[in-house]
């Protein structure tokens, strides 16, 4: 079974960047038919989309974090990451990794997620 | 952006209820349509996909149904695992966007 794992800084100061990592076992990032996934929550909210990425390289961005967002593929540690620029407190947030369904586009692994704080 | 809007934002049951929820798209998704359940602290569990497809191992209790801009998720008989939130998501077309989330409670 996949399992999907993110790490990185639970807390980064406001105008920096927020890095995350997230390793995937139980499974080849490089299969075709997904999509790699990361996907925020404000604490006590809903969930926001953010991106995803092909194994190949294709990102899909959701347009109102695309000016900051960058998502990046590693096949050789089965990791992809998450770089969010210029971050401000309404960035606080649980972010997860997720897999994606290529065919539906729907999110069927989720790691356990990790909150991220910004605050100086 | 498609918004997708949630009722009830949470609902008071006991074990043994019937709980239906509902999800509404500002604009016709077909059926490409997801449902998850989140418990406290934990991450989204996929429920459901093309708006009636159960998920391999999801009690057969959890059923989905609809299509266009209005869906709905039952739950046949509340168990006590099923106290969670409850989202839906469409996957229509980009950006990819969920429901504000339906409480479970217990009543």
């Amino acid at each position: 079974q996949v399992q999907l794992q993110e790490s990185g800084p639970g807390l980064v100061k406001p105008s920096q960047t927020l890095s995350l990592t997230c390793t995937v076992s139980g499974g080849s990032i490089s299969s075709g038919g997904y999509y790699w996934s990361w996907i925020r929550q404000h604490p006590g909210k809903g969930l926001e989309w953010i991106g995803y990425i092909h194994y190949s390289g294709s990102t899909y961005y959701n347009p109102s974090l695309k000016s900051r967002v960058t998502i990046s593929v590693d096949t050789s540690k089965n990791q992809f990451s998450l770089k969010l620029s210029s971050v401000t407190a309404a960035d606080t947030a649980v972010y997860y990794c997720a897999r994606a369904l290529v065919t539906g586009r729907i999110f069927d692994f989720w790691g356990q997620g990790t909150l991220v704080t910004v605050s100086s | 952006d498609i918004q997708m809007t949630q009722s009830p934002s949470s609902v008071s049951a006991s074990v043994g209820d019937r709980v239906t929820i509902t999800c509404r798209a500002s604009q016709d998704i077909s059926s490409w349509l997801a449902w998850y359940q989140q418990k406290p602290g934990k991450a989204p569990k996929f429920l459901i996909y093309a708006a009636s497809s159960l998920q391999s191992g999801v009690p057969s209790r959890f059923s989905g149904s609809g299509s266009g801009t209005d869906f709905t998720l039952t739950i046949s008989s509340l168990q006590p695992a099923d106290f969670a939130t409850y989202y839906c998501q469409q996957s229509n077309s980009f950006p990819l966007t969920f429901g504000g989330g339906t409480k479970v409670e217990f009543k």
